[in-house]
Order: C-alpha cells, then sequence, then structure tokens
C-alpha cells in the first residue's frame, strides 16, 4: 500500500525549533519529488516547499523561507522539514504529498500521494 | 507568491453542472499550463482531481475536467453528485515556488 505518514509535530513556544518527519513506503521514494503542504485551522492548503528526487533542486514559499529547510533521506525513505523560528502564524496542520514526477519545478503532474498530517501549534 | 483566487462558495444541484474558476496572473497561471485542483473532504486529506491544466489521473470521474484560458484555469464538474460536496483547490507553478488558491467550498442542494 501506497503510504504517507507524518510525525514530530506537537506544541511549541514562538521562536522555539520543531523537526517533522514522513515516512513513505509502497513506493520507490527516489523517484519523486516530494512537498510539505499545510493548512491552518479552518483555512485553505498553503504550500510550503519542495524538494527533487536528489535534493538538487529545492524551493519555500515566502512566508517560511530563511526558517524552515526541507531535506529527504532516499535511503531511509523519509522526507523532513525543519522548522526554526516558529511564530503563531505557523500553526497548522502540515501534511507530505508526493509528487507524480521526480521534479517539481517547471512541471504541475499533482500531488497524488497524501499522508494525514501533523499537527503543529506554536504558542506561549 | 499571493494565493490565486477562487470564489468563496458555489452550489449546484444533483445533476448539473458548475464551474469553479481560479485566476492568477502573468507569473503562474498565465505563464504555465501547469495548474492542478485538489478535492478536500471534511477532516480528510487532499485528493488529486486534475493535473496539467485538463488531465484526470487514473480513477478520476470523467465528470471533471479542466481548462484554462489566459490567467485562468477552470474546473467543471458535470452531472453533479452528493459525493461532490467538497472544498475544492487550485495549485500553480509560480516560478520556483508553487502557489494554491484560496479554496472553493462546492454545495449539491
Amino acid at each position: 500500500e501506497v503510504q504517507l505518514v507524518e510525525s514530530g509535530g506537537g506544541l511549541v513556544q514562538p521562536g522555539r525549533s520543531l523537526r517533522l518527519s514522513c515516512a513513505a513506503s509502497g513506493f520507490t521514494f527516489d523517484d519523486y519529488a516530494m512537498h510539505w503542504v499545510r493548512q491552518a485551522p479552518g483555512k485553505g492548503l498553503e504550500w510550503v516547499s519542495g524538494i527533487s528526487w536528489n535534493s538538487g533542486s529545492i524551493g519555500y514559499a515566502d512566508s517560511v523561507k530563511g526558517r524552515f529547510t526541507i531535506s529527504r533521506d532516499n535511503a531511509k525513505n523519509s522526507l523532513y522539514l525543519q522548522m526554526n523560528s516558529l511564530r503563531a502564524e505557523d500553526t497548522a496542520l502540515y501534511y507530505c504529498a508526493k509528487e507524480r514526477f521526480l521534479e517539481w519545478e517547471r512541471v504541475n503532474y499533482g500531488m497524488d500521494v497524501w499522508g494525514q498530517g501533523t499537527t503543529v501549534t506554536v504558542s506561549s | 507568491q499571493s494565493a490565486l483566487t477562487q470564489p468563496a462558495s458555489v452550489s449546484g444541484s444533483p445533476g448539473q453542472s458548475i464551474t469553479i474558476s481560479c485566476t492568477g496572473t502573468s507569473s503562474d497561471v498565465g505563464s504555465y499550463n501547469l495548474v492542478s485542483w485538489y478535492q478536500q473532504h471534511p477532516g480528510k486529506a487532499p485528493k488529486l482531481m486534475i493535473y496539467e491544466g485538463s488531465k484526470r489521473p487514473s480513477g478520476v470521474s470523467n465528470r471533471f475536467s479542466g481548462s484554462k484560458s489566459g490567467n485562468t484555469a477552470s474546473l467543471t464538474i458535470s452531472g453533479l453528485q452528493a459525493e461532490d460536496e467538497a472544498d475544492y483547490y487550485c495549485c500553480s507553478y509560480a516560478g520556483s515556488s508553487k502557489v494554491f488558491g484560496g479554496g472553493t467550498k462546492l454545495t449539491v442542494l
């Protein structure tokens, strides 16, 4: 079964850090680009970051650039999101999603596999 | 990286057709035929419905179709069914990033 399982969310104080993980199974992980997409409570989807199959191409939303770092370990079939200097507005459900191609830039084959998300709450 | 503009809500009766628009700029929707559409039911993860503007992934009903004109992409759902009631989001490549629309709530009357 093709599956993505996120972990690492929780309650964190403003200014602190958190690292999210996404474990992939059921497909050849290093054949595909990956994304993090978040959804604040009651709000819409927001693309956070994307990474190509070999980590050669990485992009970030302006809202997280300089604070968040995406990475992947193909040997462990895992995707990560290091979140630093967290703000209240980063509070959201964070989804890991698989692109239907090895690159994410200049293509939009769509994100066809999504996890169930992990919740990040930034509050003092 | 401004969010693409979608109507907040649309509605239709069973059997009817509806269209959801997604308006961007010449830097995103207008520059690339690279829009995807997602369906999200309450409490569930999004589901890919359309990619590359008009293509359907395997398993998605042919009642769903996509198109683009200028800076506006559109999702049309024909033969509305009760299970189509959900939130719908467009997503475009935007030059070194991706951007989603604000979402449209579809109500099947």
